[in-house]
């Protein structure tokens, strides 16, 4: 298995633009993980599903994020509009049993809004 | 709901000599404790991780320790090497609570 696959690697976008993020989890994998990454508040949760189900959306700062999995092997999180202070590094990750067993983490999307 | 607290948030070692990363957590179901290493521009990886009906586990250089009574759990590094140079990050989840909740992490440097 080639591991969980995020696309782009790098996005930069002016602000007020409209960012999508993708994720392919390792199949089999019922669990799926969005995280942000900074360094001023280090590695949040932002939503998980379990079997294409959100289960927790709490750590969504706000209505501007959404995140989607229509499917087992692939989930979206939009950004509509975009800002500044969305820039951060963003990590799918998926794991094989939702919270006990290893989350394996995409290698990450660098976002740079301007 | 489940809260993680890592200590410190920054530890300098010699190279060669042991480092401790302590976790404290305060959800009692919690079961699981993974360990993550992150290296600079890199994803997090599990490198080790136990579960609460253990009170120690070992990989080679590497051990976690856990103590339920107290609710904290610890890594420890022994023969420190440059590789070892990473952001480290504690975790916990249990049946109550299927998502991984994090500490803040502990940037470990190791001075040669």
């Amino acid at each position: 298995d080639a591991g969980v696959i995020q696309s782009p690697r790098h996005e930069v976008t002016e602000m007020g633009q409209e960012v999508t993020l993708r994720c392919k989890p390792i199949s089999g994998h019922n669990s799926l993980f969005w995280y942000r990454q900074t360094m001023m508040r280090g590695l949040e949760l932002l939503i998980y599903f379990n079997n294409n189900v959100p289960i927790d959306d709490s750590g969504m700062p706000e209505d501007r994020f959404s995140a989607k999995m229509p499917n087992a092997s692939f989930s979206t999180l939009k950004i509509q509009p975009s800002e500044p202070r969305d820039s951060a590094v963003y990590f799918c990750a998926s794991s094989a049993k939702t919270g006990r067993a290893e989350a394996f983490f995409g290698q990450g999307t660098r976002l740079t809004v301007v | 709901g489940e809260n993680v607290e890592q200590h410190p948030s920054t530890l300098s070692v010699q190279e060669g000599d042991s480092a401790v990363i302590k976790c404290t957590y305060s959800d009692s179901a919690s079961n699981y404790f993974p360990w993550y290493k992150q290296e600079l521009g890199k994803r997090p990886q599990l490198i080790i991780d136990i579960r609460s009906n253990v009170g120690e586990k070992k990989d080679q250089r590497i051990a976690v320790t856990l103590n339920k009574t107290a609710k904290h759990f610890s890594l420890h590094i022994t023969e420190t090497q440059p590789e070892d140079s990473a952001v480290y990050f504690c975790a916990a989840s249990g049946d109550s609570n299927y998502q991984l909740i994090w500490g803040a992490g502990t940037k470990l440097i190791i001075k040669p």
